[in-house]
């Protein structure tokens, strides 16, 4: 089945500094990645997706880069804010047709700190 | 619109007896149904995939007669977890899908915090 990892585990910036947040995943078949933000005891919230046509896509200070060759996406967030803090988890996900009915595969989350 | 609901948010239940979590979709006919465990900072780990009118698809490892789940319409799902044991006490985390096959969006309920003591 497919396997997403996650990078870093933690990571902790300066308020107005970029964060970047990197996922390689396994199964060449997967064509959609999106990002999830959750916060202690919350569900997650989806702040950006990308499916696998796209190279990249930007939300104003969000942005995230997909290279299929490599099997890689990435998250960046410019201009951090201290409410960015937060636990942030990749996914992919293989075609929602067929038996995988879309399901996603998690990353192990990356602990954002934001430092004002 | 894509709101999904959990019953109950939490639940406190004592070992050996059984628990029920319902997920509904407010909004939208939710064709596929995911359920999800969650543990003290660890990431969401798939339980099992819920398809309306047939038997739920577990994940490998996933005790299908222990965590019973019933996706009995287009907007509601169940999970059971039965004679809980404090090993399960985790964060329980239901999504849905609608209908539309191009829709990859999955939509997330608030969770339900079960406690077994």
């Amino acid at each position: 089945g497919e396997n997403v990892e996650q990078h870093p585990s933690t990571l902790s910036v300066q308020e107005g500094d970029s964060a970047v947040i990197k996922c390689t995943y396994s199964d060449s078949a997967s064509n959609y990645f999106p990002w999830y933000k959750q916060e202690l005891g919350k569900r997650p919230q989806l702040i950006i997706d990308i499916r696998s046509n796209v190279g990249e896509k930007k939300d104003q200070r969000i942005a995230v880069t997909l290279n299929k060759t490599a099997k890689h996406f990435s998250l960046h967030i410019t201009e951090t804010q201290p409410e960015d803090s937060a636990v942030y988890f990749c996914a992919a996900s293989l075609p929602a047709g067929g038996t995988s009915y879309g399901k996603l595969t998690f990353g192990q989350g990356t602990i954002l700190t934001v430092h004002p | 619109g894509a709101v999904v609901s959990q019953h109950p948010s939490w639940v406190i239940c004592k070992s050996g007896t059984s628990v029920k979590i319902e997920c509904r979709s407010l909004d939208f006919q939710a064709t596929t149904m995911f359920w999800y465990r969650q543990f003290p900072k660890q990431s969401l780990m798939l339980m099992a995939t819920s398809n309306e009118g047939s038997k739920a698809t577990y994940e490998q490892g996933v005790e299908k007669d222990k965590f019973l789940i019933n996706h009995a319409s287009l907007t509601l799902s169940t999970l059971t977890v039965t004679s809980a044991h404090p090993e399960d006490s985790s964060f329980y985390i239901c999504s849905a899908r609608g209908h539309s096959g191009d829709s990859y969006e999955q939509y997330f309920g608030p969770g339900t915090r079960l406690t077994v003591t």
